[in-house]
């Protein structure tokens, strides 16, 4: 079953702050964030374990809410540089098998 | 060099036509996936292969098989290709070790069919 991300789109001026959804209608043991410039191949942002842990680097950050089957990706103060395509990858079972959202486009103008 | 390369990187094929499109990969990962991806729908997984002998259907393998020559080489093939797999195409690997892992993707083949 496919995570459901929200919004499916989001348009920001530089600085702004923006956050983006992924939600499972199953448990999950991991939750993947990618980013994707158009182009280009995907690249991977961070990983959250189940455990309710929340991680960042930089100004992007995630948090995982392991009984609602949600995590929540972060970007504050955002930057030209974040703009792209953002995909959130749930793994159910930790056999290191992804299933994806249909991504979430974010555009940062200046 | 890139460690995850794919070929060819653009395709034009014709309805019917068998093709196969090739990954290669330098990172001695034993587990590679090929996804394809279309506008609005994300990445959805074809097939995966955790080691040479270990072959697996994704969600949307109908149409499509793949080949593990070799630890680093993981090629997908269309049997008889169709409008409808016109998509960009993307390998990825990964490394079993631990249970934070991420998945590195090659640069992606662009499929047409006519």
């Amino acid at each position: 079953q496919q995570p459901v991300q929200s919004p499916q789109a989001v348009i920001l001026r530089e600085g702004e702050d923006a956050v983006i959804n992924c939600s499972s209608s199953k448990a999950l043991y991991s939750v993947h964030w990618y980013r994707q410039k158009h182009g280009e191949a995907p690249i991977f942002l961070m990983i959250l374990l189940k455990g309710g842990e929340q991680k960042g680097h930089d100004k992007i950050s995630a948090s995982f809410n392991e009984k609602k089957q949600q995590s929540s990706l972060y970007l504050t103060a955002s930057q030209l540089s974040y703009s792209g395509t953002y995909f959130c990858g749930t793994d159910l079972q930790g056999a290191q098998k992804l299933v994806f959202g249909q991504g979430t486009r974010l555009t940062i103008n200046p | 060099d890139a460690d995850v390369t794919q070929t060819p990187r653009n395709r034009i094929t014709k309805t019917g036509k068998r093709i196969m499109l090739e990954c290669s990969q330098t990172k001695g990962h034993d587990r590679m996936y090929w996804y394809r991806q279309d506008p609005g729908l994300g990445l959805r997984l074809i097939y995966y292969s955790f080691d040479v002998k270990d072959i697996n259907k994704g969600e949307i393998s109908d149409g499509y098989s793949v080949s593990r020559q070799a630890q680093a080489k993981f090629s997908l093939s269309l049997e008889s290709a169709i409008p409808n797999q016109t998509a960009l195409y993307f390998c990825a690997t990964s490394d079993p070790q631990g249970e934070a892992y991420e998945q590195y993707f090659g640069p992606g083949t662009r499929l047409t069919v006519t």
